[in-house]
């Protein structure tokens, strides 16, 4: 089956800090999203991407789905505590599912 | 807020006996995911369902059933639990308008001994 390859796997910064991950597939998706984790509660949508190229910010978040399709990446700018958590990627194609990466546990020391 | 609960939030079971899990929305969408996520794998699809008795598997399919009578519930049923079952389940729900993106519950927390 399909496979995303995230990284890093995990990253421990200071607070102001930029941060950037990525993922990456051996197969094209028509959409790639990026969702936000916190203990205890279920993945929140931060960014939806629809077209190779596209460029989409959420406050300090931004995330680009590649040209060739086969990746996106997510950065976020000036971190701040409240950025703690798993960040995962997915990619969606035309069957309504979507392929999960494994995360990126993000950790911001104050 | 996608309209989404899950229950029970949490359940500790036996090994062997039946389980279900129930996920609930309230605004008529169409699909309907059940997920599993355990340490090191992310999320992985057990079933989905594209309408009221119309469901398929995803990836991790085997030990689980689901069933949709109705349009808001989505019903996950692991006939005989096993220990390999415990984990951290998520129910999703897809748009119409937009159905790549996802939006999903708060879990159910299940352990089985």
């Amino acid at each position: 089956g399909q496979q995303l390859n995230q990284s890093p796997q995990s990253m421990f910064i200071q607070e102001g800090e930029d941060v950037s991950m990525n993922c990456t597939s051996s197969s094209i998706f028509n959409t790639w999203l990026w969702y936000k984790q916190e203990p205890g509660e279920g993945p929140v949508l931060l960014i939806a991407l629809y077209k190779a190229g596209e460029l989409t910010s959420n406050g300090r978040l931004t995330a680009q789905f590649g040209i060739t399709r086969k990746d996106s990446f997510l950065n976020i700018s000036a971190s701040i505590p409240s950025d703690v958590g798993i960040y995962f990627c997915a990619g969606g194609g035309s069957n309504y599912k979507l392929t999960f990466g494994k995360g990126t546990l993000l950790t911001v020391n104050p | 807020d996608a309209g989404i609960t899950q229950s029970p939030r949490h359940k500790v079971t036996e090994t062997g006996t039946p389980v279900t899990l129930r996920c609930h929305q309230t605004e008529n969408h169409r699909y309907m995911y059940w997920y599993r996520q355990d340490p090191g794998h992310g999320l992985r699809l057990i079933h989905y369902s594209y309408g009221v008795k119309d469901t398929d598997k995803g990836e991790v399919s085997d030990g689980y059933s689901v069933s949709r009578s109705k349009t808001e519930d989505f019903l996950l049923t692991l006939e005989s639990a096993t220990s390999s079952q415990t984990s951290v389940y998520f129910c999703a729900i897809s748009l119409r308008q937009s159905y790549n993106e996802q939006f999903f519950g708060p879990g159910t927390r299940l352990t089985v001994l």
